[in-house]
């Protein structure tokens, strides 16, 4: 069993819906990054957290710390929103464990 | 994720071939990360080193694979006689000393090894 798990593993969407993506890990943590990666490209770093909830535009990632689950959340989604979403936990450095990733295809 | 270098962004080695894929860390970041991404398979860690020191190898194959960060210059991952296997996308990520600030860390591009 992965130490960390991501569900769904493929998700396609209409332009327009509300999209959630959801981590799951079984390990101690320091920190739960979300990471964008589009096909063929770099990573980018979408969110770190270690409690509670942040927002940056129309993405957001929440964490429950006692039941080790995430979840990313796009409002709106568009198609420029369609790419890999990876979670990754770090415990201590930022040595990251990673999922395995979503991939998210938003249609017009 | 502007900020960390890497070059070059793809590369094309023969079987038995060495490859060298850089990394140039942010500004002021003296820890970095190398990754390694196989064809449809997710990251996996390879390597952590601080300048002149390596901190935790464990992702690392045991040959062919090494990597340094010299006081002066680029981070480097070196795999000597390459193989198919070693085909994927490698990517570097640096963190700076202090991490009190909550800062992220930064990815860069990737380098992509083909190996024919």
């Amino acid at each position: 069993k992965n130490e960390v798990e991501q569900s769904p593993q493929n998700l396609t969407a209409q332009e327009g819906e509300f999209i959630t993506i959801n981590c799951s890990y079984s390990v101690g943590i320091s920190a739960l990054h979300w990471l964008q990666q589009h096909p063929g490209g770099g990573i980018v770093s979408l969110f770190m957290l270690s409690s509670g909830k942040k927002k940056h535009g129309r993405l957001i990632a929440t964490i429950n710390i006692q039941e080790k689950h995430s979840s990313l959340h796009i409002t709106a989604s568009h198609p420029r929103d369609s790419a890999v979403y990876i979670c990754a936990v770090s415990r201590g450095t930022d040595k990251l464990i990673f999922g395995t990733g979503t991939r998210l295809q938003v249609f017009p | 994720n502007a900020g960390v270098m890497q070059n070059p962004r793809h590369l094309v080695r023969r079987r038995g071939q060495e490859a060298r894929l850089r990394c140039s860390p942010m500004k002021g970041h003296s820890h970095v990360y190398w990754y390694r991404q196989l064809p449809e398979e997710g990251l996996k860690f390879m390597v952590y080193l601080q300048k002149e020191n390596i901190i935790d190898e464990s992702g690392m194959p045991k040959e062919r694979f090494s990597a340094e960060f010299p006081k002066e210059g680029p981070s480097i991952l070196r795999i000597q006689q390459v193989v198919r296997g070693d085909s994927a996308a490698y990517f570097c990520a640096s963190s700076p000393v202090d991490r009190s600030t909550g800062n992220t860390i930064y990815f860069g591009e990737g380098s992509w090894l083909t190996v024919v």
